[in-house]
């Protein structure tokens, strides 16, 4: 059974720039969460897609955005990319995201503005 | 707020010790407490799910333990190898779907 895909797993991109990085979930999941890690603030929560629909979200400004498909894949988008977006972004998926599910991260994508 | 602390910060010990790691959260109010190890620029390894209702989940070499009312959960490894050096991270589940993660406990086996 496939795990959790992240894909690209790195990319440089330079300040101002977009960026879009994409998760394909377990087969049979259908809740995707997005979490970014860096050495300072640890992971912090983004946001999370069940069933094309966000369900929730963190505290990160609206240049952070998402969308899932219909297949459950999800997709992140960073705008306006600024130097303090250097991250990992891990991608995590349930089967449905409610209380006693367990969540599979992917091996996440590495952001590094320039 | 849910915050999620995890001590120490970072041990070393000699192959073939056991081992606690510490993990301790503010509110009690969790659905369950996941364990994970990553490792240096990898993804998230889920190592044991305690749901709420549970005290204790075993895999293997490694048994996780969970006290909501004091808030705090325990990683026991036993017989410590090389191969478990990596940083172990433990998260609380609430209710809106997302994962609390603590800082981490960064462990190295030396041979």
């Amino acid at each position: 059974k496939a795990g959790v895909t992240q894909t690209p797993r790195y990319l440089i991109k330079t300040r101002g720039q977009q960026v879009t990085l994409s998760c394909s979930p377990i087969s049979g999941h259908r809740s995707v969460s997005w979490y970014q890690q860096t050495p300072g603030q640890g992971l912090q929560f983004l946001f999370e897609y069940f069933s094309e629909t966000q369900r929730n979200k963190g505290n990160f400004p609206g240049r952070f955005s998402g969308r899932q498909f219909s297949n459950s894949r999800s997709e992140m988008n960073v705008s306006t990319l600024e130097l303090g977006d250097s991250a990992l972004y891990l991608c995590a998926s349930s089967f449905n995201g409610y209380m006693n599910t367990e969540a599979f991260f992917g091996q996440g994508t590495r952001l590094t503005v320039v | 707020k849910q915050e999620v602390t995890q001590i120490p910060a970072a041990l070393s010990v000699p192959e073939g010790e056991n081992l606690v790691l510490n993990c301790s959260f503010t509110d009690s109010a969790i659905y369950n407490l996941q364990w994970f190890r990553q490792d240096p620029g990898k993804g998230l390894t889920s190592l044991l799910l305690i749901q709420s209702s549970q005290r204790e989940q075993t895999s293997g070499r490694l048994n996780a333990s969970l006290d909501k009312s004091s808030g705090r959960s325990t990683l026991y490894i036993a017989a410590s190898q090389p191969g478990d050096s990596a940083t172990y991270l433990c998260a609380v589940k609430l209710g809106a779907q997302k994962l609390v993660f603590g800082q981490g406990t960064r462990l190295t086996i030396n041979p």
